[in-house]
């Protein structure tokens, strides 16, 4: 079965200040999906970034950029610029052959004005 | 796409009693994913269906869940005799299957306090 570790409980982060979560996950599969998802408090799931096993390059989004290790099998998310309204909860997942999402057990992020 | 959407947002109910939450996915997602998220952790598996077929299960799933999709469309998940320890909040995701997959939707979930 996959697992999906986060070591960082909580991190903060000055605004505009640039911040790694990190994550690492186990797996036997060679083709599968990595995400980070954010959820701010009470609120939504949102999908922050995504990156295919397959592709060597680090997707980015915006002010979001990934690290993808993909043999030492490690997933951080960098957050450049970091703003009041990243402050949330950071999940890592993983999504293989089994069509399911597993998740990390997350990273409170707070961000100091 | 007006996203996925969950009712109740909230159920406070005493223990013993059964419950029914449903989930409305995004219409043309095919795929449709229940999951349970306590305090500061990070949700876990309950169970999918692809179409009107729940194709898993979790061993979290105690035969006091069921898990319903009738015509492949909204979903239900009932929880018959509710625990205290079953208080948490529950999630409803969809996505669609295809070249790549897509990412999970979730909805704003259910939240359950057992009284």
């Amino acid at each position: 079965a996959q697992t999906v570790t986060q070591s960082q409980p909580e991190m903060s982060v000055q605004e505009a200040e640039t911040v790694t979560l990190s994550c690492t996950y186990d797996t036997s599969e060679s083709d599968y999906y990595l995400f980070w998802y954010k959820q701010p408090p009470s609120r939504q799931m949102i999908l922050v970034i995504r990156q295919e096993a397959y592709k060597q390059q680090n997707a980015t989004e915006n002010r979001f950029s990934v690290n993808f290790q993909k043999a030492a099998k490690s997933f951080s998310l960098k957050i450049s610029d970091s703003q009041l309204g990243d402050a949330a909860m950071y999940f890592c997942a993983y999504y293989g052959s089994n069509y399911k999402l597993t998740f990390g057990k997350g990273t409170l992020l707070t961000v100091n004005p | 796409d007006t996203g996925v959407s969950q009712n109740p947002r909230h159920k406070i109910t005493k223990r013993g009693q059964n419950v029914t939450f449903r989930c409305d996915p995004i219409s043309e997602h095919n795929r449709l994913y229940w999951y349970r998220q306590t305090l500061g952790q990070g949700p876990e598996f309950l169970t999918y269906f692809q179409n009107e077929a729940q194709l898993e299960k979790s061993r979290l799933l105690s035969d006091r869940f069921s898990a319903e999709r009738p015509k492949g469309s909204f979903s239900t998940l009932e929880i018959q005799r509710t625990e205290q320890g079953d208080s948490a909040m529950y999630l409803c995701a969809s996505s669609s299957t295809g070249v790549g997959d897509s990412p999970l939707h979730f909805g704003n979930g259910t939240r359950l306090t057992v009284t």
